[in-house]
């Protein structure tokens, strides 16, 4: 499974847009990105997959350049109530067969007033 | 119908108890996962079922054992645990045979575990 690299955290303010880049330098052909969010004490859940140029869902954009080495989720207007962690998935859909989802380290973004 | 239901919220056990944990979905998904999340850390894949047969298990120690009774179900039996086992445990369900990737899993809102 490719490894990906996030910021730990990030802080903005309500309104405004959020990037946040995940880095996946050793990405293979096959792998599609996917982006979770996970507020405290529960499930993650999924917000967009993708697997080239632009991919955009009632939530968030997600955007990948041409040699999907990194891609970026983007939150429109964002709300104190998209404070959570993000995090940013890369695989393979025939991974020898195993179902296996692997987190990373995530984003932890805080919305502030 | 999109929900993993988790079974109990919360559950607080002594070091020689043995409980279970329980989750249902009933997507069609054939594979189930179990996970462990620890405070401020990202989920840790412990069990993969694909078709209710465990397809991965990470190096979790005997102390866990998972099981699928049918298609829909997912159970954790815990025994003998350490206070250490304490965390959330999550539950989650895809569609199979993909790697867990071009799909969307569902997670449950997990089960929060103390071992006292």
């Amino acid at each position: 499974l490719a490894k990906t690299t996030q910021p730990i955290s990030m802080d903005s303010y309500e309104g405004q847009e959020v990037n946040i880049t995940c880095s996946h330098n050793n990405i293979a052909t096959n792998d599609y990105i996917t982006w979770y969010q996970q507020f405290p004490s529960q499930g993650p859940r999924f917000i967009i997959q993708g697997y080239k140029t632009k991919v955009t869902n009632e939530v968030a954009s997600l955007f990948i350049p041409a040699d999907r080495k990194s891609s970026t989720l983007s939150l429109p207007r964002v709300s104190l109530s998209d404070t959570a962690v993000y995090y940013c998935l890369v695989g393979d859909d025939r991974s020898q067969g195993d179902d296996k989802i692997i987190f990373g380290k995530g984003t932890r973004l805080h919305i502030l007033p | 119908d999109t929900e993993v239901t988790q079974t109990p919220k919360h559950l607080v056990m002594g070091m020689t108890n043995k409980k279970s944990l329980k989750c249902e979905q009933h997507m069609g998904h054939r594979a189930m996962y179990w996970y462990k999340q620890k405070a401020k850390k990202p989920p840790e894949l412990m069990f993969v079922y694909s078709y209710e047969k465990l397809s991965i298990n990470e190096s979790v120690p005997s102390r866990f054992s998972p099981e699928c009774p049918n298609s829909s179900l997912l159970n954790l039996h815990l025994h003998a645990l350490q206070p250490e086992d304490s965390a959330l445990y999550l539950c989650a369900s895809s569609q199979a045979g993909t790697g867990g990737w071009n799909t969307e899993a569902f997670f449950g809102q997990g089960t929060r575990l103390t071992v006292v």
